[in-house]
């Protein structure tokens, strides 16, 4: 159990166009998910908190209007890039908190953005 | 806000002996201690966990313990097998349902 899963898993685009993730929780009803960014060789930077049902928080420096979040029902979140540029380019995780009150985050496989 | 360190960076060791990757917290509220394992290209994957009432948690070759008064925590592999070679990150958090707050990472390698 606790299956997260990601879509698409890569995604080359070009300059300017926008591009969205799906993040979805394949057996478990998940209220609030995460999405993280990875630069090569760092650890996982938290962009945003998404929770069912409301607008998304988003942390310190994390730009709302580039970076749009939506999560419409228990088992999907997606992440929007608008007028992707190349330093956009990075590998974009999400997670799945389990239950209301859960503690276990449970990550997907990752998308790997790459804006030309 | 919270800030987690984690050491070493990298740990090289031998197929079969033990490894250790140490990380300290700085908020004395949290209480949830989880242990990621990453490989190449994929998400993060938990591999143990252990909350603030709890010392010390065991999984087979992995254990995991906590010290709250000095505000770290530490991962332990035993019996190290070439497929433990990955990526391992420390995080922290407050309470249920909060975010988490993770380590730099620690690189090992199991050589064979």
């Amino acid at each position: 159990g606790a299956v997260v899963s990601q879509h698409p898993s890569w995604v080359i685009c070009k300059s300017g166009t926008s591009v969205k993730i799906e993040c979805r929780s394949l057996d478990f009803q998940a209220t609030t998910m995460f999405w993280y960014r990875q630069f090569p060789k760092q650890s996982l930077m938290l962009m945003a908190t998404s929770n069912e049902g409301s607008k998304a928080t988003y942390e310190q420096g994390v730009e709302k209007d580039k970076f749009l979040i939506n999560h419409a029902s228990l088992t999907l979140s997606t992440l929007t890039v608008t007028s992707a540029h190349p330093e956009d380019s990075s590998f974009y995780i999400c997670s799945a908190l389990r239950g209301r009150a859960g503690y276990e985050q449970f990550f997907g496989p990752g998308t790997r953005l790459t804006v030309l | 806000g919270e800030n987690v360190e984690q050491h070493p960076s990298t740990l090289s060791v031998q197929e079969g002996d033990s490894a250790v990757i140490k990380c300290t917290y700085s908020d004395s509220a949290s209480n949830y201690f989880p242990w990621y394992k990453q490989e190449l290209g994929k998400g993060p994957q938990l591999i143990i966990d252990i909350r603030s009432n709890v010392g010390e948690k065991k999984d087979q070759r992995i254990a995991v313990t906590l010290n709250k008064t000095a505000k770290h925590f530490s991962l332990h592999i035993t019996e190290t097998q070439p497929e433990d070679s990955a990526v391992y990150f420390c995080a922290a958090s407050r309470a249920a349902g909060n975010k988490l707050t993770f380590g730099g990472g620690t690189r090992v390698l199991v050589k064979p």
